[in-house]
């Protein structure tokens, strides 16, 4: 039963703290996303990549936020500084390339709850 | 600027009857609509999805309708069950621009037995 993972699943820290988050996609999705859902925006897309390489991080504040993909089976988000603004849920979703009429749906794992005091 | 909007924060039905959940959006070059569905504390799944060369898809209990003079979509949940209660989430994407997807803020589905 492949899944997309997370960890960790909660996560509580003070502002000003560094923030890691991991994800393990589904083996042979070489698609990666990361969203965060807030109640006012529903689901964020932060940061999107293809093949490891990162197509679009626009929807991240670039001077805290910083999204990697050190190998096809790893990706992470780091917050660095934390603040309180950033507690929320964040999600990690795999998909396979585009290309397939019958499936195009994205996989999401569990997500990882972060508050920030 | 949010391109999908679901203008209904919260809908409640009686089990058994029929739950229509609505979705908008404003970029007229979306081609594929998705809708995810969300239970507390897990992430969104997958529930259906509808093409734009079509205007209705059906899966089960599930059938989803576009409209793309008028940019809407919508979920009918027939018989609506218990197990329904969720969050759900529309989506819509550009396909030939990779599986970028454009999500709503959702719509909290209670089925009241």
């Amino acid at each position: 039963d492949a899944r997309v993972t997370q960890t960790p699943r909660h996560k509580v820290t003070e502002m000003g703290q560094e923030v890691t988050m991991r994800c393990q996609p589904i083996l042979g999705h070489n698609t990666v996303f990361w969203y965060r859902q807030t109640m006012m925006q529903g689901l964020e897309l932060l940061a999107y990549f293809r093949n490891r390489a990162p197509l679009d991080d626009s929807g991240m504040p670039k001077d805290r936020f910083s999204a990697e993909m050190p190998d096809a089976t790893l990706a992470t988000l780091k917050i660095q500084p934390s603040e309180p603004r950033d507690s929320a849920v964040y999600f990690c979703a795999s998909g396979p390339t585009t290309g397939s009429v019958a499936s195009y749906e994205q996989y999401f794992g569990p997500g990882t709850r972060l508050t920030v005091t | 600027d949010q391109q999908v909007k679901q203008n209904s924060p919260s809908l409640s039905v009686q089990e058994g009857r029929i739950s229509i959940l609505n979705c908008d959006y404003t970029n007229s070059m979306f081609d594929y609509f998705l809708w995810y569905k969300k239970y507390p504390a897990e992430g969104p799944t997958f529930l259906i999805s509808i093409s734009s060369i079509k205007d209705k898809n059906e899966d089960g209990r599930f059938t989803v309708f576009l409209n793309k003079s008028a940019k809407h979509l919508s979920l009918h949940i027939v018989p609506s069950q218990p197990g329904d209660s969720a969050v759900y989430f529309c989506a819509a994407s550009v396909r030939n621009t990779g599986n970028q997807f454009y999500f709503g803020t959702g719509t909290s589905l209670t089925v009241i037995p």
